[in-house]
């Protein structure tokens, strides 16, 4: 079975600094690899997916990921961040197997200081 | 074009009462997808459904169950509720089965009293 460990609860970064969440994968074969983002009280908005090829991908506002196989991690980055981005992000694993269902980390809560 | 759509928005229940949740899909989407949200356990996935079939399920009790019409609107349905269902109720939608790729509502926010 899959699963995903986000090992920050919160980060605190200030407006226009770069941004860097972690996220680890545990899975046996080719992962399908998914951020998204939540604001408060909303569902989740996809940032970027992973499926295969070019291990750097890129994603809407300015976000970007590196699949990194050998650590088994697909961090998320952003150079400068904006105050709109403070929201709780989770990273999410997917196996072709399991249909559509999503198993997900616990989530990293960004707060950005002006 | 619409997005995913859930009613109602927000719903408090009393203990031991049952709830029915509704999630019209995007348009042309035929998947439906059902996650819980809590501050404890994080998103767990509930059910899946394609075809007016139930694909895939999740870790959840008997009294959490769901169903797809053909017009791929989908409700899910928690009988006897406890003071732990309170939760953020997500669906989501997707063309096909298998993609994975899935564009979520905004919720229902069931709060159990």
């Amino acid at each position: 079975a899959q699963s995903v460990t986000q090992p920050d609860i919160h980060i605190t970064v200030s407006e226009g600094a770069s941004l860097e969440l972690r996220c680890n994968y545990s899975y046996g074969a080719t992962p399908y690899l998914f951020w998204y983002v939540q604001s408060p009280g909303q569902g989740l908005q996809l940032l970027l997916k992973y499926f295969s090829g070019d291990t750097l991908v890129q994603g809407i506002k300015g976000f970007e990921a590196e699949f990194k196989r050998s650590q088994s991690s697909f961090n998320l980055r952003k150079p400068s961040v904006h105050w709109s981005d403070a929201a709780e992000y989770f990273c999410a694993v997917g196996a072709k197997a399991a249909g559509n269902k999503l198993t997900f980390g616990g989530g990293t809560r960004v707060l950005v200081k002006p | 074009k619409a997005g995913v759509t859930q009613t109602p928005r927000y719903l408090i229940k009393t203990r031991g009462q049952q709830v029915t949740l509704s999630c019209s899909p995007i348009s042309g989407h035929r998947s439906v997808s059902w996650y819980q949200q809590t501050p404890g356990q994080g998103l767990q996935f509930l059910f899946e459904y394609f075809s007016e079939t139930q694909r895939n399920k999740g870790n959840f009790p008997g009294r959490f169950s769901g169903r797809q019409f053909s017009n791929s609107r989908s409700e899910m349905n928690v009988s006897t509720l406890e003071l732990g269902d309170s939760a953020l109720y997500l669906c989501a939608s997707s063309p096909t089965a298998g993609t994975m790729e899935v564009t979520f509502g905004s919720g229902t926010r069931l709060t159990v009293v």
